[in-house]
């Protein structure tokens, strides 16, 4: 069974930058068959993509329109865990920031705890 | 706005049965399957239905799900207290290259 621990900070000014980490357990960030997402959620927007990376032979990284020219999602084999970063970030991006895990079936089937990131000065 | 349309709220009683609506497209619901996820208060979704219909090892019976055409539905048979949480519907989007999700219905077991 995937476990995802998430990691990082709360609290942000505008218009800089932040980096979640979600560590794996239970699989890894190179698997062949998964791969490995990011989504938030707020009363305004709901749940929203915003990206996943997995490896098939090659790494990949698919990005929302919406956010792709602020953020950027990268693997760490090393600590098999992946990454998020955005920049450039304002009110807006305040939410509750998930991870999520999508299995064989390609289904996102398992999430972390939840980050909550607040854009405040 | 989310790209899936769901109603914002949903009610019913003890014992009875309610169901969730999931509107999308041609390029979603019309052509990838639907998931279903539970959010319970201050906690993150649980995969509830996948591929329409299917049900994970744990989620009881009472769950269900079906799919026609751009729709979805999710059912929910003798409601108990605990059903009490906001229901998501998702597909994977062919033109958008990405996961879609509906608004999330909040469903009060009163």
């Amino acid at each position: 069974q995937v476990q995802l621990q998430q990691s990082g900070p709360g609290l942000v000014k505008p218009s800089q930058s932040f980096s979640l980490t979600c560590a794996i357990s239970g699989d890894s960030v190179s698997s062949n068959s998964a791969a490995w997402n990011w989504i938030r959620q707020s009363p305004s927007r709901g749940l929203e993509w915003l990206g996943r990376t997995y490896y098939r032979s090659k790494w990949y990284k698919e990005y929302a329109v919406s956010v792709k020219s602020r953020i950027t999602i990268s693997p760490d084999t090393s600590k098999n865990q992946f990454s998020l970063q955005v920049n450039s970030v304002t009110p807006e991006d305040t939410a509750m920031y998930y991870c999520a895990g999508q299995g064989v079936r390609g289904i996102i089937n398992s999430w972390g705890q939840g980050i909550l990131v607040t854009v405040s000065s | 706005q989310s790209v899936l349309t769901q109603p914002p709220s949903a009610s019913g009683t003890p014992g009875q049965r309610v169901t969730v609506s999931c509107s999308g497209s041609s390029s979603d619901i019309g052509k990838n399957t639907v998931q279903w996820y539970q959010q319970l208060p201050g906690t993150a979704p649980k995969l509830l239905i996948y591929s329409n219909n299917q049900r994970p090892s744990g989620v009881p019976d009472r769950f269900s799900g079906s799919k026609s055409g751009t729709s979805a539905s999710l059912a929910i048979s003798g409601l108990q207290s605990e059903d009490e949480a906001e229901y998501h519907c998702a597909a994977w989007d062919d033109s958008l290259n990405g996961w879609v999700f509906g608004g999330g219905t909040k469903l009060t077991v009163l």
